[in-house]
């Protein structure tokens, strides 16, 4: 079965400070990855997705990048955080076995609850 | 533009009443639609899908949904609800045509009165 990581679990940071989020699957390879947005009681904000090793395609950036070192790891991250990064950031994954895109059922990861101060 | 759209923000019911969340999508074909769970403090979790076939729509813990193209809309229902269906709930659209995204509605949070 597969299983889905995401550290830290929370963090408490300042605003200017760097972060970095980490994202790892286990149990399929070559899934597609992606990275989500959730602001505090609002929906969920697609910002990136990544269907192979070293490649990442932008959805909605915020002031944020991403990164996929191996097949099964992701890593959101920036140099510089604002206020407005504060909320719960989830990755999510699916087969990738659809060919040309990515409809498959999305599976989500337990999510890092970030607060910028 | 492709959108999803959960009209009723807040639901409040009694355990043991009928359940009904609405959804509403935009989109020029027919999606692949999909209704997630999401507890406090929590990732979502897949209720159900719908692909295509039948309009009706089993998933777990007892929830089903219903697909019509002439509405454009996922109404997620349950018979008789428990106060551990106490969530946030979100219906996403992904487009059929190669795309990457999964486009969210705003969610409904229902209450479960015991």
């Amino acid at each position: 079965a597969q299983t889905i990581h995401q550290w830290p679990v929370a963090e408490i940071k300042a605003v200017g400070s760097p972060l970095s989020l980490g994202c790892t699957i286990k149990g399929k390879s070559s899934p597609n990855l992606y990275w989500y947005w959730q602001a505090t009681g609002g929906t969920l904000q697609q910002l990136f997705y990544s269907i192979t090793v070293g490649q990442v395609e932008s959805v909605v950036q915020l002031n944020l990048s991403a990164s996929r070192p191996k097949d099964d790891q992701f890593i959101l991250s920036t140099e510089k955080l604002l206020l407005s990064h504060s909320g719960f950031y989830l990755c999510a994954w699916n087969p990738g076995d659809w060919g040309a895109g990515g409809q498959d059922t999305q599976y989500f990861g337990p999510g890092t609850r970030l607060l910028v101060l | 533009a492709q959108s999803v759209t959960q009209p009723d923000a807040r639901v409040t019911v009694s355990e043991g009443a009928s359940l009904q969340l609405r959804c509403k999508y935009s989109y020029s074909a027919t999606p692949y639609l999909f209704w997630y769970v999401q507890y406090p403090r929590q990732g979502l979790q897949l209720l159900l899908k719908y692909y295509s076939g039948d309009p009706v729509v089993q998933g777990v813990n007892s929830f089903e949904a219903e697909f019509s193209k002439s509405n454009s809309s996922f109404h997620l229902q349950k018979a008789s609800v428990h106060w551990s269906d106490s969530a946030v709930y979100f219906c996403a659209l992904s487009m059929t045509s190669g795309s990457w995204q999964l486009i969210f509605g705003s969610g409904t949070q229902l209450t479960v009165m015991p």
